[in-house]
């Protein structure tokens, strides 16, 4: 139990252009989401916080217009990245958390790059 | 604030050896998590071990188990019989405010044949 999933695992892009990276639950219901960002040979760094129904909480320095999160439904939370640039490239990796809230599930990750 | 360290960016194990992968933490909540994840190179974390602040046993899963010592805040990753398999980053990971995690550097992790 308690996949997660995402999609697409890797995007290539325009630089000026947008994309979307999806993440699911397949098997619980997701109150909470959490996005990742991780670059080569670092660690994760936490982006933002999703709570189902409501706005993302966005972490200090991560620009809410360039990184757009919505989370419809306790099963789905989407990252659109707006304008992508080449420093936008980075491994985005997401994470849920059910009712009780004491683990995150991590999804597989999606490898961004804008050229 | 929530701090999270991992002293060894890297560390080499001969198969079938023990290892310890060190991790400190510094948290003013009260109730907290420490947890271990692993990502091999494919990128995906998976997770191994998790300690709450209130657990008076060390955890263990199968052959990892983590070396708690609330009073020095150190939450430690025990690997025992290392095998190739286990080569891969590991990252120890704070929760706090109920469901956030923080997480620290990582530690590399080669096991030698």
């Amino acid at each position: 139990g308690a996949v997660v999933s995402q999609h697409p695992s890797w995007v290539i892009c325009k630089s000026g252009t947008s994309v979307k990276i999806e993440c699911r639950s397949l098997d619980f219901q997701a109150t909470t989401m959490f996005w990742y960002r991780q670059f080569p040979k670092q660690s994760l760094m936490l982006m933002a916080t999703s709570n189902e129904g409501s706005k993302a909480t966005y972490e200090q320095g991560v620009e809410k217009d360039k990184f757009l999160i919505n989370h419809a439904s306790l099963t789905l939370s989407t990252l659109t990245v707006t304008s992508a640039h080449p420093e936008d490239s980075s491994f985005y990796i997401c994470s849920a958390s059910g009712r009780e809230g004491r683990e995150q599930y991590f999804g597989p990750g999606t490898r961004l790059t804008v050229t | 604030a929530q701090k999270i360290t991992q002293t060894q960016p890297g560390m080499f194990v001969q198969e079938k050896e023990a290892v310890t992968l060190d991790c400190t933490y510094d948290t003013s909540d009260q109730s907290y998590g420490l947890f271990w994840y692993k990502q091999p190179s494919s990128g995906e974390m998976i997770f191994l071990i998790y300690q709450g602040s209130y657990d008076e046993q060390n955890a263990t899963e199968g052959r990892y188990s983590l070396n708690f010592q609330k009073a020095r805040k150190s939450a430690n990753l025990v690997i025992s019989a290392s095998q190739l398999g286990d080569s891969a980053m590991y990252f120890c990971a704070l929760r706090y405010n109920f469901n956030k995690f923080y997480f620290g550097s990582g530690t590399k992790l080669n096991v030698k044949p």
